[in-house]
């Protein structure tokens, strides 16, 4: 069956570019997550959907970074003037409910230059 | 955001023996605990969810042990092999809301 799908899986941007990172969910999973992952760190927590509700966004950065699920499925994370610090892979995960296990995308890398 | 530490970083072994890592986790509020296998460049998998104190769970060689009181979790791999090789995530989640805080792994190496 589908998994969690990400795209693109790698995008380049130039500094002060927008960039927006989009995720599809498995079918029916309430809960999504979005993190973020530096070169040999575990993920860090972005922000947290059930269905269409932001309920965390505590992890988000700076004002910069924005992320939307509209209608409970499909999320965008969006991140303005993009800067090399935003370089990391941004994983995003799903799950059917509360306490289920998640399961993850394959990330999108993107490299700020 | 509460705070997930894991211990050690990393570790090498040999292939055939026998391992453990540990994960601390706040202990109040307490809601669950999950532990993931993150192969290189693959997506980190789910091993296990635990929510009760006292909670032991397994899954062939892997096992891991929950005690919500003093907020820690250990994860044991029995005979080490190869294909073990990987970084073990550990998340707590605090309060019923759901957010999920994921540690900075420990990453295993296992030597054949």
């Amino acid at each position: 069956g589908a998994g969690v799908s990400q795209s693109p899986r790698y995008k380049v941007a130039k500094r002060g570019q927008d960039v927006a990172l989009r995720c599809d969910p498995i079918s029916g999973h309430v809960s999504l997550f979005w993190y973020q992952q530096a070169l040999g760190q575990g993920p860090e927590f972005l922000t947290y959907f059930q269905n269409e509700a932001q309920l965390d966004k505590s992890g988000l950065p700076s004002d910069r970074f924005f992320a939307e699920r509209p209608e409970g499925s499909v999320s965008t994370l969006k991140i303005q003037r993009t800067q090399q610090e935003d370089s990391a892979v941004y994983l995003c995960a799903s799950s059917p409910y509360t306490n289920s296990p998640l399961h993850f995308g394959n990330g999108t890398r993107l490299t700020v230059t | 955001i509460l705070n997930v530490e894991q211990s050690p970083q990393s570790l090498h072994v040999q292939e055939g023996d026998s391992t453990n890592f540990t994960c601390s986790f706040p202990s109040s509020n307490f809601y669950a605990l999950h532990w993931y296998r993150w192969e290189t460049a693959k997506s980190p998998e789910a091993l296990f969810v635990m929510t009760l104190n006292g909670d032991e769970k397994k899954k062939g060689r892997i096992s891991a042990t929950l005690n919500t009181k003093e907020g820690y979790s250990y994860l044991y791999i029995k005979g080490s092999q190869p294909e073990d090789s990987a970084t073990y995530l550990c998340a707590s989640i605090g309060g019923s809301q759901g957010n999920l805080i994921f540690g900075k792994g420990t990453k295993l190496s296992v030597k054949p």
